[in-house]
């Protein structure tokens, strides 16, 4: 067990809809990064928080956002869903501020659009 | 734009040998060389990491060599073991994307009993 919690471990869902994944990070630990991961792509990074506020963007798309809450857990909600954003999605959490060192992941949510 | 290559896709090794993975990187800001472990169903396992101040780093039976003018770094796995099958990734950070790892396409590797 990483310490780092993602919930739910599977999710089916039909075009269109919206779904909201979960991730509680290790205790202790400040920053939540989100990761993409498909069989074409890869793992990409989609966006980092630290202690409730937005710190980093990368590809993530305009139908993808997430928060992170007080407790510092954090949702990343994905809407209008395509066929196109069935993948991995993982969450990994690091005590810094900056710089992926000391990373934990979780072990992820798979989701399927259908 | 990919900016780590990883080779090969796979890679199948009888127990006892030597599996060797490469990955070349494109952006000389990268400062930090990560390899990830990631068995079906979990999350991806740091397993081993280098700075490019140093050539060599060895834990265990995992060594990464790095070498900088060519941009490229390696991961080697001796006496490789069957609870070894698994996928690696290769990454890599630094200069102004240092809040992120940039990723390999991953190896899964097969060791045979």
């Amino acid at each position: 067990d990483s310490g780092v919690t993602q919930t739910p471990k599977h999710l089916i869902t039909a075009t269109g809809q919206r779904v909201t994944l979960r991730c509680s990070p290790r205790s202790g630990d400040l920053s939540v990064y989100w990761y993409q991961q498909s069989l074409d792509q890869g793992l990409q990074f989609l966006i980092q928080y630290y202690n409730g506020e937005e710190r980093a963007k990368g590809n993530i798309l305009e139908r993808f956002s997430a928060q992170q809450f007080p407790d510092l857990h954090s949702e990343l909600n994905l809407s209008s869903l395509e066929l196109g954003d069935s993948a991995l999605y993982f969450c990994a959490s690091s005590v810094r501020i900056r710089g992926p060192y000391g990373y934990t992941f979780g072990s992820g949510t798979r989701l399927t659009v259908v | 734009q990919q900016q780590v290559k990883q080779s090969p896709q796979s890679l199948i090794v009888q127990k006892g040998g030597i599996s060797i993975i490469n990955c070349a990187y494109e952006n000389t800001a990268f400062d930090y060389f990560p390899w990830y472990q990631q068995f079906p169903g979990k999350g991806p396992a740091l397993l081993i990491a280098i700075r490019p101040d140093v050539s060599e780093k060895k834990e265990g039976r995992f060594t990464i060599s790095f070498n900088k003018s060519a941009k490229q770094f390696s991961l080697h796995i001796m006496d490789s073991q069957p609870g070894d099958s698994a996928t690696y990734f290769c990454a890599a950070s630094g200069g102004g994307s240092n809040y992120k790892l940039t990723f390999g396409k991953g190896t899964l590797l097969t060791v045979n009993p």
